[in-house]
């Protein structure tokens, strides 16, 4: 099945510094999701963008999708110390299988 | 308060002792599903469940069961589990397939 992949891995910041974390997927989608991971809690829903958008904002997060690249980026501006967290994207399957499948995660810290 | 409530939340258990991990949803989501959480490896889906009475495999269905008597309860049935299922289980809930998650806080289970 095809999986959204995280880039980076790891990712360590200052606070008040921006996040960028990227996702790529593999095949034709009908929308795109960003989740957050505390650790070892449940995942948290971000954002959801659509195929037939090309940006969303919620709060200080901002969603690109470019379906042409097939890639996603979520972007935390002003980031916080509680932001550290892993970032999770996933992607349904226009193929029917009406489910989510996520990739492997972007891990932040934010230092205080 | 909406919410996907799994339990118990650590579980130790020997091989081969039937085990059942419980969830139960208060928002009258049509679809539930379970995910295994592994390092390396990500959130894979087990099993999910359209709606009552209507259940498919995910990514990883071998060794677990699942039944979806009532709309609120999916339960996560390990008949003889085994050391290579030592994992963190989460449960999740959303109106409909593609629609955003709601994670339960997760199952750690130990099989010793």
């Amino acid at each position: 099945s095809q999986q959204g992949e995280e880039d980076p891995q790891a990712l360590s910041i200052q606070e008040g510094e921006n996040a960028t974390m990227n996702c790529s997927y593999k095949t034709s989608i009908n929308n795109l999701q960003w989740y957050r991971q505390n650790s070892g809690r449940g995942l948290v829903h971000l954002i959801l963008i659509r195929s037939n958008e090309r940006e969303k904002h919620s709060g200080r997060l901002r969603v690109t999708l470019d379906t042409s690249k097939k890639s996603s980026s979520l972007l935390i501006t002003a980031s916080r110390a509680a932001d550290t967290a892993s970032y999770f994207c996933a992607t349904d399957d226009q193929g029917g299988s009406e489910k989510l499948v996520f990739g492997k995660g972007t891990k932040l810290t934010v230092n205080p | 308060e909406a919410q996907v409530t799994q339990n118990p939340r650590y579980l130790i258990t020997v091989t081969g002792k039937k085990l059942t991990v419980t969830c139960s949803q208060n928002m009258n989501h049509e679809y539930m599903s379970w995910y295994r959480q592994d390092p390396g490896l990500g959130l894979r889906q087990i099993y999910y469940s359209m709606n009552v009475e209507v259940t498919d495999k995910g990514d990883v269905p071998e060794g677990y069961k699942v039944s979806r008597k009532e709309k609120r309860n999916f339960p996560l049935i390990l008949e003889s589990p085994s050391p290579n299922q030592t994992s963190l289980y989460f449960c999740a809930s959303s109106l409909a397939g593609y629609s955003p998650l709601h994670f339960g806080n997760g199952t750690r289970l130990t099989v010793t």
